[in-house]
C-alpha cells in the first residue's frame, strides 16, 4: 500500500511555465516532507522540504504549498527550465521510525525549449 | 569527501547466485538504509540502520540480509537472488536517525536472469 501518493506520473511544460506536483497521504504521525529531484543514472537528491508547523516554503523557483487539514502537499516549479527536467519524488518521514522515508511513486518532468 | 559511494554500478547475476552490493560513507552518518527503485513504485526501503551493530528492516525486506560492522560501511546481501530482485538499489546516509538530509549513492543497477 503506498503511503504517499503522488500525481501526475508525467508532466510536460514549456519553458517558462509553472510545473506542479501533488501528493497526498494519510499517516498523521507523518512529520517532514522532502521533495527530491532524480537526473537519469544518479541517485535522488534533496531538493527542498518542508514540516507541518508551516504553509508553504520558497528556494529560489521551488515552492512547497503545504495543506495539513487536506493532507496534501505539492511542489511549484516557477520559469520551469529544460535544465529541471528530471523525475520528482515527494517524500514523507514518521515522527516514530527513524529517518525512514517512504516515497512517492514519482513524476517525470519534461521541460520544452 | 565521496559521499556514500556504492559497487558496482551494474551486476548480472543468475538465478540462484549470491552477492553483496557495497555501499560507503566518509560523513560519519550513524543512519545509513537501502531502497530498491521499480518504475511507477517510487523508492521502497528494504533495510535500514542507526548506528554500527544496530539494523533493521522496511518494507520490503525480504530475500536481503544486511550488517553493519562499522560506522561507515553497510553492505547489502542478496542469498539468492531472484528475477523479481531485479532492480536498481540506492544506498543512503543521513547524520543522525533524526537528521533531515538523506544523502544518496549512485546507485547500483542489478539484473537477474
Amino acid at each position: 500500500q503506498q503511503q504517499v501518493k503522488q500525481s501526475p506520473q508525467s508532466l510536460i511544460v514549456q519553458k517558462g511555465g509553472i510545473s506542479i506536483i501533488n501528493c497526498a497521504y494519510e499517516n498523521t504521525a507523518f512529520d517532514y516532507f522532502p521533495w527530491y529531484q532524480q537526473f537519469p543514472g544518479k541517485g535522488p537528491a534533496l531538493l527542498i522540504a518542508i514540516r507541518p508547523d508551516v504553509s508553504e516554503k520558497k528556494e529560489g523557483r521551488f515552492t512547497i504549498s503545504f495543506n495539513k487539514s487536506a493532507k496534501q502537499f505539492s511542489l511549484h516549479i516557477m520559469d520551469s527550465q529544460p535544465g529541471d527536467s528530471a523525475t520528482y519524488f515527494c517524500a514523507a518521514r514518521s515522527e516514530t521510525g527513524a529517518n525512514n522515508l517512504f516515497f512517492g511513486t514519482g513524476t517525470r518532468l519534461t521541460v520544452i525549449p | 569527501n565521496a559521499g556514500v559511494t556504492q559497487t558496482p554500478k551494474f551486476q548480472v547475476l543468475k538465478t540462484g547466485q549470491s552477492m553483496t552490493l557495497q555501499c560507503a560513507q566518509d560523513m560519519n552518518h550513524e543512519y545509513m538504509s537501502w531502497y530498491r527503485q521499480d518504475p511507477g513504485m517510487g523508492l521502497r526501503l528494504i533495510h535500514y540502520s542507526v548506528g554500527a551493530g544496530i539494523t533493521d528492516q522496511g518494507e520490503v525486506p525480504n530475500g536481503y540480509n544486511v550488517s553493519r560492522s562499522t560506522t561507515e560501511d553497510f553492505p547489502l546481501r542478496l542469498l539468492s537472488a531472484a528475477p523479481s530482485q531485479t532492480s536498481v538499489y540506492f544506498c543512503a546516509s543521513s547524520a543522525t536517525s533524526g537528521g533531515e538530509t538523506q544523502y544518496f549513492g549512485p546507485g547500483t543497477r542489478l539484473l537477474v536472469l
